[in-house]
Protein backbone atom coordinates (compact mmCIF):
# COMPACT_ATOMS: atom_id res chain seq x y z
CA UNK A 1 0.00 0.00 0.00
CA UNK A 2 0.81 3.64 -0.18
CA UNK A 3 0.82 4.29 3.72
CA UNK A 4 1.21 2.09 7.11
CA UNK A 5 -1.76 0.88 7.46
CA UNK A 6 -3.15 -0.30 10.89
CA UNK A 7 -6.18 -2.40 11.83
CA UNK A 8 -8.84 -2.13 13.54
CA UNK A 9 -8.62 1.49 13.59
CA UNK A 10 -11.25 1.21 16.76
CA UNK A 11 -11.21 -1.55 19.32
CA UNK A 12 -13.59 -2.06 21.78
CA UNK A 13 -12.84 -4.65 24.60
CA UNK A 14 -13.62 -5.79 27.92
CA UNK A 15 -10.91 -5.57 30.70
CA UNK A 16 -9.64 -9.17 31.09
CA UNK A 17 -10.07 -10.10 27.44
CA UNK A 18 -6.71 -10.48 24.93
CA UNK A 19 -6.12 -7.98 21.71
CA UNK A 20 -4.58 -7.79 18.64
CA UNK A 21 -3.24 -5.04 16.87
CA UNK A 22 -1.96 -5.29 13.47
CA UNK A 23 0.24 -2.65 11.51
CA UNK A 24 1.09 -3.40 7.30
CA UNK A 25 4.13 -1.35 6.97
CA UNK A 26 5.61 0.74 3.84
CA UNK A 27 6.55 -2.21 1.18
CA UNK A 28 10.44 -1.91 1.50
CA UNK A 29 10.67 -0.13 5.25
CA UNK A 30 12.87 -2.43 7.02
CA UNK A 31 12.46 -0.96 10.82
CA UNK A 32 9.02 -1.21 12.47
CA UNK A 33 8.00 0.92 15.61
CA UNK A 34 5.17 0.68 17.91
CA UNK A 35 4.29 4.10 20.33
CA UNK A 36 1.25 4.40 22.56
CA UNK A 37 -0.36 7.62 22.99
CA UNK A 38 -2.86 7.92 25.90
CA UNK A 39 -5.38 11.05 25.93
CA UNK A 40 -3.59 14.59 26.13
CA UNK A 41 -0.36 12.94 26.20
CA UNK A 42 3.15 12.67 24.32
CA UNK A 43 4.24 9.27 22.21
CA UNK A 44 5.31 6.44 24.35
CA UNK A 45 7.83 4.01 22.91
CA UNK A 46 6.86 0.23 23.15
CA UNK A 47 9.17 -1.69 20.86
CA UNK A 48 11.33 -1.44 17.63
CA UNK A 49 11.89 -3.97 15.22
CA UNK A 50 14.61 -4.30 12.41
CA UNK A 51 13.53 -6.69 9.97
CA UNK A 52 12.35 -9.29 12.52
CA UNK A 53 14.29 -8.69 15.61
CA UNK A 54 13.24 -6.83 18.09
CA UNK A 55 16.43 -6.04 20.05
CA UNK A 56 14.89 -3.76 22.91
CA UNK A 57 11.63 -4.67 24.43
CA UNK A 58 12.15 -2.70 27.86
CA UNK A 59 9.67 0.03 26.64
CA UNK A 60 7.02 -2.87 26.76
CA UNK A 61 4.53 -1.64 29.49
CA UNK A 62 4.61 -5.04 31.18
CA UNK A 63 4.70 -9.04 30.18
CA UNK A 64 1.11 -8.47 29.07
CA UNK A 65 2.65 -7.20 26.32
CA UNK A 66 4.34 -8.95 23.22
CA UNK A 67 5.19 -8.26 20.03
CA UNK A 68 6.05 -9.95 16.60
CA UNK A 69 7.05 -9.22 13.00
CA UNK A 70 6.73 -11.68 10.22
CA UNK A 71 8.58 -11.82 6.58
CA UNK A 72 9.88 -8.33 8.04
CA UNK A 73 6.62 -6.90 7.21
CA UNK A 74 3.41 -7.43 8.93
CA UNK A 75 3.94 -6.43 12.91
CA UNK A 76 0.97 -7.61 15.52
CA UNK A 77 0.74 -6.43 19.12
CA UNK A 78 -0.68 -8.42 21.15
CA UNK A 79 -2.13 -7.55 24.97
CA UNK A 80 -3.19 -9.69 26.80
CA UNK A 81 -5.65 -9.90 30.09
CA UNK A 82 -6.01 -5.86 29.33
CA UNK A 83 -6.55 -3.46 31.66
CA UNK A 84 -8.22 -0.15 31.59
CA UNK A 85 -4.94 1.26 32.04
CA UNK A 86 -4.80 -0.05 28.57
CA UNK A 87 -6.85 2.30 26.84
CA UNK A 88 -4.54 4.26 24.43
CA UNK A 89 -4.13 4.95 20.58
CA UNK A 90 -1.69 2.76 19.87
CA UNK A 91 0.88 3.98 16.91
CA UNK A 92 2.52 2.41 14.16
CA UNK A 93 5.14 3.80 12.08
CA UNK A 94 8.03 2.35 9.55
CA UNK A 95 11.14 4.04 8.21
CA UNK A 96 13.63 2.56 5.91
CA UNK A 97 16.31 2.04 7.97
CA UNK A 98 17.48 2.58 11.54
CA UNK A 99 21.55 2.25 11.46
CA UNK A 100 21.83 5.85 9.93
CA UNK A 101 19.71 7.95 12.82
CA UNK A 102 18.65 10.13 9.87
CA UNK A 103 15.55 8.26 9.23
CA UNK A 104 11.70 10.31 9.07
CA UNK A 105 9.07 8.00 10.51
CA UNK A 106 6.24 7.45 8.57
CA UNK A 107 2.87 6.47 10.65
CA UNK A 108 -0.23 4.35 10.30
CA UNK A 109 -3.59 6.36 11.32
CA UNK A 110 -3.39 4.33 14.96
CA UNK A 111 -5.49 2.03 16.90
CA UNK A 112 -7.61 3.28 19.20
CA UNK A 113 -7.95 0.72 22.45
CA UNK A 114 -11.15 1.33 24.58
CA UNK A 115 -10.84 -1.51 27.51
CA UNK A 116 -14.55 -0.93 29.69
CA UNK B 1 10.50 8.57 29.74
CA UNK B 2 11.06 11.82 27.35
CA UNK B 3 13.69 13.48 26.50
CA UNK B 4 12.10 16.38 24.43
CA UNK B 5 9.91 18.77 26.39
CA UNK B 6 7.49 21.00 23.97
CA UNK B 7 6.84 24.93 25.26
CA UNK B 8 4.27 26.13 25.74
CA UNK B 9 1.49 22.80 26.07
CA UNK B 10 -0.96 25.11 24.19
CA UNK B 11 -0.88 27.96 21.43
CA UNK B 12 -4.07 30.08 20.15
CA UNK B 13 -3.37 32.45 18.02
CA UNK B 14 -5.35 34.28 14.87
CA UNK B 15 -4.72 33.99 10.88
CA UNK B 16 -2.20 35.27 9.77
CA UNK B 17 0.26 35.51 12.99
CA UNK B 18 3.46 33.71 13.10
CA UNK B 19 3.39 30.93 15.85
CA UNK B 20 6.47 29.43 17.58
CA UNK B 21 6.44 26.50 19.42
CA UNK B 22 10.15 25.29 21.84
CA UNK B 23 11.79 22.40 22.63
CA UNK B 24 14.24 21.42 24.92
CA UNK B 25 16.00 18.43 25.68
CA UNK B 26 18.37 16.58 28.19
CA UNK B 27 21.21 14.38 26.43
CA UNK B 28 23.13 14.46 23.24
CA UNK B 29 21.44 14.35 20.09
CA UNK B 30 22.41 12.40 16.57
CA UNK B 31 19.25 14.98 15.36
CA UNK B 32 15.63 16.10 16.20
CA UNK B 33 12.71 16.28 14.21
CA UNK B 34 9.18 18.10 13.97
CA UNK B 35 5.92 16.11 13.37
CA UNK B 36 2.36 17.57 13.22
CA UNK B 37 -0.71 15.30 14.79
CA UNK B 38 -4.11 16.50 13.20
CA UNK B 39 -7.46 14.75 15.70
CA UNK B 40 -5.08 12.52 17.88
CA UNK B 41 -4.08 10.22 15.14
CA UNK B 42 -1.25 9.78 12.77
CA UNK B 43 1.55 11.93 12.96
CA UNK B 44 3.14 13.66 9.54
CA UNK B 45 7.31 14.35 9.93
CA UNK B 46 8.01 18.10 9.04
CA UNK B 47 11.56 18.80 9.35
CA UNK B 48 14.54 17.09 10.67
CA UNK B 49 17.49 19.26 11.56
CA UNK B 50 21.08 17.04 12.54
CA UNK B 51 23.43 18.02 15.47
CA UNK B 52 25.51 19.87 13.25
CA UNK B 53 22.95 22.41 11.44
CA UNK B 54 22.25 25.73 13.01
CA UNK B 55 18.89 26.28 11.01
CA UNK B 56 16.55 24.81 8.51
CA UNK B 57 13.50 26.23 6.09
CA UNK B 58 10.69 24.26 4.53
CA UNK B 59 7.86 26.24 3.42
CA UNK B 60 6.42 28.45 5.87
CA UNK B 61 8.04 26.78 8.98
CA UNK B 62 11.81 27.54 10.32
CA UNK B 63 13.39 25.50 12.81
CA UNK B 64 16.30 26.38 14.75
CA UNK B 65 18.69 23.93 16.72
CA UNK B 66 21.16 25.20 19.92
CA UNK B 67 22.92 22.75 20.99
CA UNK B 68 24.97 24.23 23.52
CA UNK B 69 21.43 25.25 24.89
CA UNK B 70 19.69 22.02 24.21
CA UNK B 71 17.05 23.15 22.59
CA UNK B 72 15.22 23.74 19.15
CA UNK B 73 12.28 26.03 17.81
CA UNK B 74 9.89 25.27 15.24
CA UNK B 75 8.01 28.54 13.55
CA UNK B 76 5.09 28.61 11.70
CA UNK B 77 4.94 31.78 9.55
CA UNK B 78 1.49 33.59 8.50
CA UNK B 79 -0.34 31.15 10.19
CA UNK B 80 -3.39 29.63 8.51
CA UNK B 81 -6.78 27.87 9.86
CA UNK B 82 -4.93 24.79 8.44
CA UNK B 83 -2.45 24.64 10.53
CA UNK B 84 -4.11 23.59 13.57
CA UNK B 85 -2.84 20.72 14.98
CA UNK B 86 -0.17 19.15 17.87
CA UNK B 87 3.20 19.45 16.85
CA UNK B 88 5.60 17.08 18.91
CA UNK B 89 9.38 17.05 18.66
CA UNK B 90 11.66 14.19 18.58
CA UNK B 91 15.03 13.50 19.86
CA UNK B 92 17.17 11.08 18.65
CA UNK B 93 20.17 10.80 20.71
CA UNK B 94 23.52 10.19 19.97
CA UNK B 95 25.41 7.04 20.27
CA UNK B 96 22.07 5.41 21.26
CA UNK B 97 19.49 2.92 19.36
CA UNK B 98 18.16 5.97 16.85
CA UNK B 99 14.83 5.70 18.28
CA UNK B 100 12.86 8.94 17.97
CA UNK B 101 11.86 9.70 21.53
CA UNK B 102 8.91 12.15 21.59
CA UNK B 103 8.02 15.00 24.13
CA UNK B 104 4.17 15.66 25.00
CA UNK B 105 3.60 18.15 22.32
CA UNK B 106 2.15 21.30 21.68
CA UNK B 107 -1.31 21.98 20.75
CA UNK B 108 -1.87 25.18 18.58
CA UNK B 109 -5.55 26.48 17.34
CA UNK B 110 -5.26 29.11 14.51
CA UNK B 111 -8.60 31.18 14.68
CA UNK B 112 -10.03 31.88 11.36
Amino acid sequence: GAGVSQSPSNKVTEKGKDVELRCDPISGHTALYWYRQSLGQGLEFLIYFQGNSAPDKSGLPSDRFSAERTGGSVSTLTIQRTQQEDSAVYLCASSFNLGTGNEKLFFGSGTQLSVL
Amino acid sequence: SQQGEEDPQALSIQEGENATMNCSYKTSINNLQWYRQNSGRGLVHLILIRSNEREKHSGRLRVTLDTSKKSSSLLITASRAADTASYFCATVSSGGSYIPTFGRGTSLIVHP
